[in-house]
């Protein structure tokens, strides 16, 4: 499609439950990035993959947080395990190359952990 | 580590009251500078991608530039519906430990009244 679109909306899960997003990609981008924005606009980047291999996951947490992007399926995000600290609006962009080309983004999934 | 800060945090503005936002940035070597808007409940918009110092871009009432050091963003007689969070961000070179990801600013929020 020509907008990234990320399900759900909305998202409400008790601490301690299993939380999973997804994003489809504008079509024909290759890269899909993924970054978590709290409070006060902070953006934090999280995890990025090129077609389906994972091309930068330094800001991933590595306990409780994974991603994957199969072919022909949108890509997800996934955390285990969910503490009140993930609650956060999580975005999904993606581009056609890695650098010089801007970043589209999806309107997010807000994350509520109660 | 890159760093980008924004300033003002807020800014109200009358109808036609022309202004700039200005963001500082810190980057091991720039790859590009991006300008985003950002609505309520939305995910950012793209604006202006910018990639060495002098440049400018212009769009609309919106005027983008670029030094070593920083970028403004004029904004020309703005209009209730320029109120928005506008957001710079940062693109380190990929190789090493950036591979394209964004480092943002904490955003300056807009409020252009009638």
């Amino acid at each position: 499609g020509e907008e990234v679109a990320q399900t759900p909306k909305h998202l409400v899960r008790g601490e301690g439950q299993k939380a999973k997003l997804y994003c489809a990609p504008i079509k024909g981008h290759s890269y899909v990035f993924w970054y978590q924005q709290v409070l006060k606009n902070e953006f934090k980047f999280l995890i990025s993959f090129q077609n389906e291999n994972v091309f930068d996951e330094t800001g991933m947490p590595k306990e409780r947080f994974s991603a994957k992007c199969l072919p022909n399926s949108p890509c997800s995000l996934e955390i285990q395990a969910t503490k009140l600290e993930d609650s956060a609006v999580y975005f999904c962009a993606s581009s056609q190359f890695p650098n010089n080309q801007p970043q589209h983004f999806g309107d997010g999934t807000r994350l509520s952990i109660l | 580590e890159d760093q980008v800060t924004q300033s003002p945090e807020a800014l109200r503005l009358q109808e036609g009251e022309s202004s700039s936002l200005n963001c500082s940035y810190t980057v091991s070597g720039l790859r590009g500078l991006f300008w985003y808007r950002q609505d309520p409940g939305k995910g950012p918009e793209f604006l202006f991608t910018l990639y060495s110092a002098g440049e400018e871009k212009e769009k609309e009432r919106l005027k983008a530039t670029l030094t070593k050091k920083e970028s403004f963003l004029h904004i020309t007689a703005p209009k209730p519906e320029d109120s928005a969070t506008y957001l710079c961000a940062v693109q380190a070179p990929a190789g090493g430990t950036s591979y394209g990801k964004l480092t943002f600013g904490q955003g300056t929020i807009l409020t252009v009244h009638p």
